[in-house]
């Protein structure tokens, strides 16, 4: 079993639809979780940190952490075009000092129908 | 957000040739770097961890004599792959922790793809 698992898709939406993206981890020593959007040959762009179970909130994104059941989701509203891209799904456990270097799912390629 | 940059961005070499691939914290100062791999239609692997002023810590399967990592300064990080191969072709992505309290995001750069003929 691989340590986190994200469908890679590609999903397919029309525009203004909720996308949901998710992943599962199996290492309980996760704490630090992290969506990121990554356009093709580009590096990742942060979009969404949280450190403790719970929803984050931040305009059109919402990112849900559910750490009983190592599952952690990423919501889109009003979803657009321009937000065709990679996303893909991070996590870190704590290595003295600080966060550890990121464990990244797949990446789920979505696709927003004009 | 905080800003990182890579130099530079599109490298070919000659195999048996050394490549040195550069990652800068723009805007703020990074303790902790970290270099990541990305072959095509793959997700991103880490390969090290480049502490300012010490050593990097290498993942395992990772050649530590291929990969030199040198963190000379708070918003330095440089990756040189030594007698490079067409094996090594790939993109090549660094990231800064920015630590804030108990926030520790990590900032990419825009990586560099690498070919090796």
């Amino acid at each position: 079993q691989k340590e986190v698992e994200q469908d890679p898709g590609p999903l397919s939406v029309p525009e203004g639809a909720i996308v949901s993206l998710n992943c599962t981890y199996s290492n309980s020593a996760f704490q630090y979780f992290m969506w990121y959007r990554q356009y093709s040959r580009k590096g990742p762009e942060l979009l969404m940190y949280t450190y403790s179970s719970g929803n984050k909130e931040d305009g059109r994104f919402t990112a849900q952490v559910d750490k009983s059941s190592k599952y952690i989701s990423l919501f889109i509203r009003d979803s657009q075009p321009s937000d065709s891209a990679t996303y893909l799904c991070a996590m870190s456990a704590w290595r003295g000092g600080g966060a550890d270097g990121l464990t990244f799912g797949k990446g789920t390629h979505l696709i927003i129908q004009p | 957000g905080a800003v990182v940059s890579q130099h530079p961005s599109r490298v070919i070499c000659k195999s048996g040739t050394s490549v040195k691939i550069e990652c800068r914290s723009l805007d703020f100062q990074a303790t902790t770097m970290f270099w990541y791999r990305q072959f095509p239609k793959k997700s991103l692997m880490l390969m090290a961890t480049s502490n300012e002023g010490s050593k990097a810590t290498y993942e395992q399967g990772v050649e530590k004599d291929k990969f030199l990592i040198n963190h000379a300064s708070l918003t330095l990080s440089t990756l040189t792959v030594t007698s490079a191969h067409p094996e090594d072709s790939s993109f090549y992505i660094c990231s800064a922790r920015a630590t804030s309290g108990s926030r520790h995001e990590q900032y990419f750069g825009p990586g560099t793809r690498l070919t090796v003929t």
